[in-house]
């Protein structure tokens, strides 16, 4: 039973445009997110994050919003640009403590193209 | 340069040939784990080191071990692999258990086929 759902498994999207990733989430007990971008042969970057008690973060081009009763939460980049072409994972936390077993719930991941 | 090293790349190997894949990072954290990511499963911890000999289970480590002995080392290793062991492989660390897991650095990934 999948606890972290993106059901968009690829995303295009012209330059400039914005563009949307959704995320929902069946746990009501994940009280922390994260989003993760991975390009190809590469780790995952960490991205932007949001707490339970927030339902937007922003950081420069990119903003996470949450919708508690909804479970969804969704990152959005603005403008998109040729270098956001990758896959971006979400992720989410219960009872977040950074410490012992990371306790990550991370969805399958969304391969976002920009298309030029 | 801040990084974690993962070794080798791309490994193809037979089905209960022992196997060990290295991760060192040059950092000095003292956490460091281990994922693997399957299609269609996002990313899953296998197993995790709080510090040097502390190691503990993550979510899916049957069928792995690991070691610390020491700080910037920490190899996961396939006693007997399966082909269900197939899968892409990322080691990751940051500074402390207590770290922000924001702050967590992830390896360049091992691609792993077991035939």
């Amino acid at each position: 039973d999948q606890q972290v759902k993106q059901n968009s498994p690829s995303l295009s999207v012209q330059e400039g445009r914005i563009s949307i990733l959704n995320c929902d989430y069946t746990n009501s007990m994940f009280d922390y997110f994260l989003w993760y971008k991975k390009y190809p042969a590469e780790g995952p970057t960490f991205l932007i994050s949001i707490s339970s008690i927030k339902d937007k973060n922003e950081d420069g081009r990119f903003t996470v919003f949450l919708n508690k009763s909804a479970k969804h939460l969704s990152l959005h980049i603005v403008p998109s640009q040729p270098g956001d072409s990758a896959v971006y994972f979400c992720a989410a936390s219960a009872a977040y403590s950074g410490g012992g077993a990371d306790g990550l719930t991370f969805g399958k991941g969304t391969h976002l193209i920009i298309q030029p | 340069e801040a990084q974690v090293t993962q070794n080798p790349r791309y490994l193809i190997t037979v089905t209960g040939k022992k196997l060990t894949v290295t991760c060192s990072q040059n950092m000095n954290h003292e956490y460091m784990s281990w994922y693997r990511q399957d299609p269609g499963l996002g990313l899953r911890q296998i197993y995790y080191s709080m510090n040097v000999e502390v190691t503990d289970k993550g979510d899916v480590p049957e069928g792995y071990k690991v070691s610390r002995k020491e700080k910037r080392n920490f190899p996961l290793i396939l006693e007997s692999p399966s082909p269900n062991q197939t899968s892409l492989y990322f080691c990751a660390s940051r500074n402390s258990p207590g770290a922000l897991i924001e702050t967590q650095y992830f390896g360049p990934g091992t691609r792993l086929l077991v035939l």
